[in-house]
């Protein structure tokens, strides 16, 4: 059952640009949503994580925008470079339960 | 602050024989500890959970009789492939959280580490 659905698949954006990752929850009781970003044979790493009582965080180059109503959350990542081509993972949890439900992820491709 | 180390980074086994993956949390106590599997552009799976102590919680369709998981402290839990056959074949990550640890980033933050390529012949 995929809880958390992302898009897209994949993503490519010139340098200086704004990609933007997009995902969809369908579990009501996850209040907790990082993202992760992973370099080929690395772990993942987390970048940000929001809770629901707001809407928006920024942190550094990363935001991520957040829509209750519509369970909704998106990742933008500003002034692209070629160092942020990685894959993106969003997720989401319920706070107590510690298990993370991952999104699909989107390799993202920052070209020069 | 908050490194999680495996050992070994890769390792290439015959089919049949068993691989033990070691994670570790250097410089914080885990609560819990998570292993998950994953195949090539393809999401991260949760296999188990894991608290000192305790015996590990397996998700669906994991068979905790093939993936022995051992949390024998605070700072270190490990992962035995038993009887590995190339299906075996993937990328094993750890992650562990510290609930309540202050300082130690936040609430529910898990904490990755680098993966272990396993791949039997």
């Amino acid at each position: 059952q995929q809880q958390v659905k992302q898009s897209p698949q994949s993503l490519i954006v010139q340098k200086g640009g704004i990609p933007i990752i997009n995902c969809a929850y369908e579990n009501t009781a996850f209040d907790y949503f990082p993202w992760y970003q992973q370099f080929p044979g690395k772990g993942p790493a987390l970048l940000i994580a929001i809770r629901p009582d707001v809407s928006e965080k920024k942190e550094g180059r990363f935001t991520i925008s957040f829509n209750k109503s519509a369970k909704q959350f998106s990742l933008h990542i500003m002034d692209s470079q070629p160092g942020d081509s990685a894959t993106y993972f969003c997720a989401a949890l319920v706070r107590g339960n510690e298990k993370l439900t991952f999104g699909t992820g989107t390799r993202l491709t920052i070209i020069p | 602050g908050a490194v999680v180390s495996q050992h070994p980074s890769w390792v290439i086994c015959k089919s049949g024989t068993s691989v033990k993956i070691e994670c570790r949390s250097l410089d914080f106590q885990a609560t819990t500890m998570f292993w998950y599997r994953q195949f090539p552009k393809q999401s991260l799976m949760l296999m188990a959970t894991s608290n000192e102590g305790s015996k590990a919680t397996y998700e669906q369709g994991v068979e905790k009789d093939k993936f022995l998981i051992n949390h024998a402290s605070l700072t270190l839990s490990t992962l035995t492939v038993t009887s590995a056959h190339p299906e075996d074949s993937s990328f094993y990550i750890c992650s562990a959280s510290a609930l309540g640890l202050a300082g130690v980033g936040r609430a529910n933050e898990q904490f990755f580490g680098p993966g272990t390529r396993l791949t039997v012949l």
